[in-house]
């Protein structure tokens, strides 16, 4: 069975910093393309970053470019996300989610970590 | 940026009857290259991450029951529940991944009449 499990979410101050991890298992985690995608309580899903399979090609939306960075550790089926700068805009359900046939085409998608931003 | 619009905001449909939900994108998904829709329909319930339904705008996803259905091409986009089951509650998003930004529809909530 496929999972995905993030961790590390939680409650930061304005300017702070956070790590976000999501393991895998169930699927051979170096051959997906792989994701963060979040959500502000009661708002629509928004891309945040995805990374290639051998972490070459990356990309990020513009509001966290400069902020954020994405990373992957395939030894240990691992993705990550490391937040600077954070502010209250930032407050979400952070998902990890696999993508499949297309870089952007989540077919997998963790239960998600909480982080929220506030003083 | 591609912007993704979706409409009705909140039909309410009785059980057992067709639900639509339409969905528009500012500009062509459509990548010439492979002939494919670069949009996906997505159903998320309270408190769980959002489930893929249909991809390349009419492709079902394994495991996705058959009353759902996706159609269209280009910019125009629409998701059918041929049958409404009471299951069928959720939001519903269409998303474009043909571009950076990925970006999402403002979401459908679907209720029972």
């Amino acid at each position: 069975e496929v999972q995905l499990v993030e961790s590390g979410g939680g409650l930061v101050r304005p300017g702070g910093s956070l790590r976000l991890s999501c393991v895998g298992s169930g699927f051979t985690f170096s051959t997906y393309w792989m994701s963060w995608v979040r959500q502000a309580p009661g708002k629509v899903p928004e891309w945040v970053a995805n990374i290639k399979e051998d972490g070459s090609e990356i990309a990020y939306v513009d509001s966290v470019k400069g902020r954020f960075t994405i990373s992957r550790d395939n030894a240990r089926n691992s993705l990550y996300l490391q937040m600077n700068r954070l502010t209250d805009e930032d407050t979400a359900v952070y998902y990890c989610a696999r993508s499949y046939l297309s870089r952007a085409l989540y077919d997998q998608w963790g239960r998600g970590t909480l982080v929220t931003v506030s003083s | 940026d591609i912007v993704v619009t979706q409409f009705p905001d909140s039909p309410a449909v009785s059980l057992g009857e067709r639900a639509t939900i339409n969905c528009k994108s500012s500009q062509s998904v459509l990548y010439s290259s492979n002939n494919k829709d670069y949009l996906a329909w997505y159903q998320q319930k309270p408190g769980q991450p959002p489930k893929l339904l249909i991809y390349w705008a009419s492709t079902r996803e394994s495991g996705v029951p058959d009353r759902f259905s996706g159609s269209g091409s280009g910019t125009d986009f629409t998701l059918t529940i041929s049958s409404l089951q009471a299951e069928d509650v959720a939001v519903y998003y269409c998303q474009q991944y043909y571009d950076t930004p990925y970006t999402f529809g403002q979401g459908t909530k679907l209720e029972i009449k």
